[in-house]
């Protein structure tokens, strides 16, 4: 079956530091992998999506971006954090036959 | 481009109440509708779905059936649980396959 990890779970980065939060899936093949953010009270942001290596989409310019280092492997990086990143960090997979997206368990971010 | 409208929150119930979410898209095409669940502190799990006009999707007593003609897909469940706090999330397909996603609706149900 299908997994998705993320990690860190919860992380509290002082502004102006360097972001890299991690997304793994196993159990499936070139899957279509996606970034969003839930800010606090609010619902999703789509930032970045990937349909395969070194193809990755971005939503919304920011101060935020993605890689795609392995297949089943996606990175959300930032050179220098701002207060306003602060939020619950969710990456998606789904399969190209099939919309439906499979969430990981979130990364709470805190920006000080 | 495609949006997803849903009720605002937090709709507050007391157990074994009927519950009604509402959710109404607009979409070129025939978009694909979902509801997603995600209770604190996770992240969102796929509730139910529908595929094409006049399907019904159902899983753990929530149902909701996919409305061509009013572009809607309320999701209702006829006797609520205070294990049902959650918040709901409606989406639905754009024609490149994305989910354009409602601003939720946070469900409280009290014993």
């Amino acid at each position: 079956s299908q997994t998705i990890h993320q990690w860190p779970a919860t992380l509290v980065q002082p502004v102006g530091s360097p972001l890299s939060l991690e997304c793994t899936v196993e159990g499936t093949s070139n899957p279509n992998l996606y970034w969003y953010r839930q800010a606090a009270g609010r619902g999703l942001q789509l930032l970045f999506y990937s349909i395969g290596i070194d193809q990755i989409s971005s939503e919304v310019p920011q101060n935020l971006s993605a890689s795609r280092p392995q297949d089943r492997q996606f990175i959300l990086s930032s050179k220098k954090l701002l207060l306003s990143d602060s939020g619950f960090y969710l990456c998606a997979w789904s399969v190209s036959d099939n919309y439906e997206q499979y969430f990981g368990p979130g990364t709470r971010l805190t920006v000080t | 481009g495609n949006s997803v409208t849903q009720m605002e929150g937090p709709v507050t119930l007391s157990e074994e109440a009927f519950l009604t979410i509402n959710c109404t898209y607009t979409a070129t095409g025939y978009p694909s509708l979902f509801w997603y669940v995600q209770y604190p502190g996770e992240g969102l799990q796929l509730l139910l779905k529908a595929t094409k006009a006049d399907d019904k999707g159902s899983n753990k007593g929530f149902e909701a059936t996919y409305r061509k003609e009013t572009t809607s897909f309320h999701l209702e469940k006829g006797s609520v649980q205070v294990s049902d706090s959650a918040v709901y999330f409606c989406a639905s397909t754009d024609s490149w396959g994305k989910l354009q996603f409602g601003a939720g609706t946070q469900v409280v149900v009290t014993p």
